[in-house]
């Protein structure tokens, strides 16, 4: 499975786009790209996924670099209701392993 | 409503108590997972289980151990805890074998050993 490198924490204005970095150099061209969030007091729960193409959904966009050694996720507008810790991950095999996230803080 | 349950949301133990902590889950997930999630450390693996009576350690399994009887429920047993093993536990359960779907996660048990 691949390292992957966050900075520890980030912080935004409420409205704002957020965009959150991950490096992973280490990937391997069948593994793909997870991100997960975990609100205060709560277990971590999906937000997206991808492989080679950039990807939508109803909470975030994901833009995987061309060489895919690096990742980041995209809050369009944060709201206060985004501030989580953000973890992303590369996996390719069934064990799924978290890196130290991204803490973000959102401000009104 | 998928779900994955954990038995209890908070658990006080006495030093040296074998403890169970309980994570049932409804999606006929082949995989499920242990954490424990320290501040600063993130999530480390405990163990996960890829089948029933299957198992592999994560990254830190030592204190721990698991028990898988019935695909739904995977159990983590603490021998005789220790203060150390103080910690929010989570769970989570997965589809086997498929990379592109994601895991679901229990609402943790926070585990204070006195």
């Amino acid at each position: 499975d691949a390292k992957t490198t966050q900075p520890n924490s980030m912080e935004s204005n409420e409205e704002e786009p957020v965009h959150l970095p991950c490096n992973h150099s280490t990937i391997s061209g069948t593994d793909y790209i997870h991100w997960y969030r975990q609100l205060p007091s709560q277990g971590p729960e999906y937000v997206i996924h991808g492989l080679t193409s950039n990807v939508n959904n109803r909470m975030a966009s994901l833009a995987i670099a061309e060489d895919r050694k690096s990742s980041t996720l995209i809050l369009h507008r944060a709201t206060l209701r985004d501030a989580a810790v953000y973890y992303c991950m590369g996996f390719g095999t069934d064990k799924l392993i978290f890196g130290t996230g991204t803490r973000l803080q959102v401000f009104p | 409503d998928v779900k994955v349950t954990q038995s209890s949301r908070y658990l006080v133990k006495r030093t040296g108590e074998k403890v169970f902590l309980e994570c049932v889950q409804d999606m006929d997930h082949e995989n499920m997972f242990w954490y424990r999630q320290d501040p600063g450390l993130g999530l480390r693996l405990i163990y996960f289980s890829y089948d029933v009576k299957m198992k592999e350690k994560g990254d830190i399994p030592e204190g721990y151990s698991v028990s898988r009887e019935k695909k739904e429920r995977f159990s983590l047993i603490l021998e005789s805890a220790s203060t150390n093993q103080t910690s929010m536990y989570l769970c989570a359960s997965r589809s086997w074998g498929v990379m592109n779907t994601e895991a679901f996660f229990g609402q943790g048990t926070r585990l204070t050993v006195v």
